[in-house]
């Protein structure tokens, strides 16, 4: 079963502005981890953050947590061309192996030069 | 450095046909190996997983089967192919006695379609 949802389902902008991606999921977790897929490729893992931190940074990348909400935000800052792709949130749920992550169905951006 | 080939990068199929996959992971050892299916549009359905040779779980009763001949080669088959089997099939790894704070590495998938 597919535990995160992204919202919006498909974010256009154009280079330089920011993007923001939502997750929410519906059990407690371990942690939340965000992937991208370019077009007709695997997944690439960008950012993970525990279940005990709130925030987290990696580059341009901006991760939020919000465990009582179940709920993450993926920011990415000055965005380009490159960055389009599809984006997904995974969790890892308590209670069940490690090896089961679960993804939701992912975050379409498209950025336009 | 670590590496996992997946072949082939696309497939097209009859119905009733057999099925191989295969996957490889250079550059470490005793990984965890994992199949996820993903449909058009949608996100990833975990399938088959192996913590080590011989090792599969089953995640969803399916048409499909799993196989880790070797501690690093990962196999998915089919007797009889479905329509329904067509999908994006997609090959990871995680450290071997990893937490939940390992991440997935995943190859470049198979395009299989079932015609």
């Amino acid at each position: 079963s597919q535990q995160g949802e992204e919202d919006p389902q498909a974010l256009s902008i154009q280079e330089g502005e920011n993007a923001t991606m939502n997750c929410s999921y519906k059990t407690s977790i371990n942690n939340l981890q965000w992937y991208r897929q370019n077009s007709g490729r695997g997944l690439v893992h960008l950012i993970l953050i525990r279940s005990n931190e709130r925030e987290k940074h990696s580059g341009r990348l901006r991760v939020t947590l919000d465990t009582s909400k179940k709920s993450s935000s993926l920011l990415i800052t000055a965005s380009r061309a490159a960055d389009t792709a599809s984006y997904f949130c995974a969790t890892a749920p308590m209670n069940t192996g490690f090896q089961k992550l679960v993804f939701g169905t992912g975050t379409r951006l498209l950025v336009s030069p | 450095s670590q590496t996992i080939h997946q072949w082939p990068a696309t497939l097209v199929q009859p119905v009733g046909s057999p099925l191989s996959l295969e996957c490889t992971v250079e550059g470490t050892s005793n990984p965890n190996l994992y199949w996820y299916r993903q449909a058009a549009g949608r996100g990833l359905q975990l399938l088959f997983y192996s913590v080590g040779i011989g090792q599969i779980s089953s995640e969803v009763p399916q048409n499909l089967s799993a196989s880790r001949p070797q501690d690093r080669q990962f196999i998915l088959s089919s007797k009889k192919l479905l329509l329904s089997d067509s999908g994006f099939y997609l090959c990871a790894w995680s450290v071997r006695g990893g937490s939940y704070n390992s991440p997935l590495h995943f190859g470049n998938g198979t395009r299989l379609t079932v015609t």
